[in-house]
């Protein structure tokens, strides 16, 4: 496996509160991801980095923000969780755009 | 609009069998398509990635084709084995602005029964 390490694994927290998820890589990949897995949903795009301090919106970012101020460290916050945000989140790398993507072990993330 | 469709949504063979996982998609101006698969409650591990120009690319006991025309590609499991069970997902990469993004498929669960 790449060296792709997530933080918390599992974390419950209440309607309203911020949570912050860490995904850390060891290979120096340019492009990082944040996907959240739900059932009959499939896996989607939430925000990328293309570089320090590049980040994009994904399909489903609303409620959602993103920060990288090192290449090995991409920061997903939510800034007031909602129960529709219960999920799994997963971090992927990968060298380019185009390129295959490594992912992470995954967040399970419940918002009561 | 990209869609990518992976039937059957599950599926459950007798150890030994070889087998073939279908996924479909809508639109053929696709970059390369990647297969992964997912053990229960971990991460995604990835198993081949095809380029548009390639038909097909092979690891180990794992075959992947790929033929853009059609809009399918198929991942041959030869000499199935208990650890093969697990989730296999399908992902589609296509042009997005100034990225290239991946459109999943809803995967099909494989049980291979000893």
């Amino acid at each position: 496996d790449a060296g792709i390490t997530q933080s918390p694994r599992h974390k419950v927290t209440e309607t309203g509160t911020p949570v912050t998820l860490r995904c850390h890589q060891t290979e120096n990949h340019r492009y990082m991801y944040w996907y959240r897995q739900d059932p009959g949903h499939g896996l989607r795009l939430i925000h990328y980095s293309y570089g320090v301090k590049d980040t994009d919106k994904g399909e489903v970012s609303d409620g959602y923000s993103v920060s990288r101020s090192k290449t090995e460290d991409f920061l997903l916050t939510l800034e007031s969780a909602t129960s529709s945000q219960t999920s799994v989140y997963f971090c992927a790398i990968s060298w380019t755009s185009e390129g295959e993507q490594y992912f992470g072990p995954g967040t399970r993330l419940t918002v009561t | 609009k990209q869609e990518v469709t992976q039937i059957p949504a599950a599926l459950s063979v007798p150890e030994g069998e070889n087998l073939v996982l279908n996924c479909s998609f809508t639109d053929s101006a696709i970059y390369n398509l990647q297969w992964f698969r997912q053990d229960p409650g971990k991460g995604l591990t990835s198993l081949l990635l095809i380029q548009s120009s390639q038909r097909e690319q092979t690891s180990g006991r794992l075959n992947a084709s790929l033929d853009k025309s059609s809009g399918r590609s198929t991942l041959y499991i030869a000499a199935s084995q208990p650890g093969d069970s697990a989730t296999y997902l399908c992902a589609v990469r296509v042009n997005a602005g100034n990225n290239r993004k991946l459109i999943w498929g809803l995967g099909t669960s494989l049980a291979v029964n000893p």
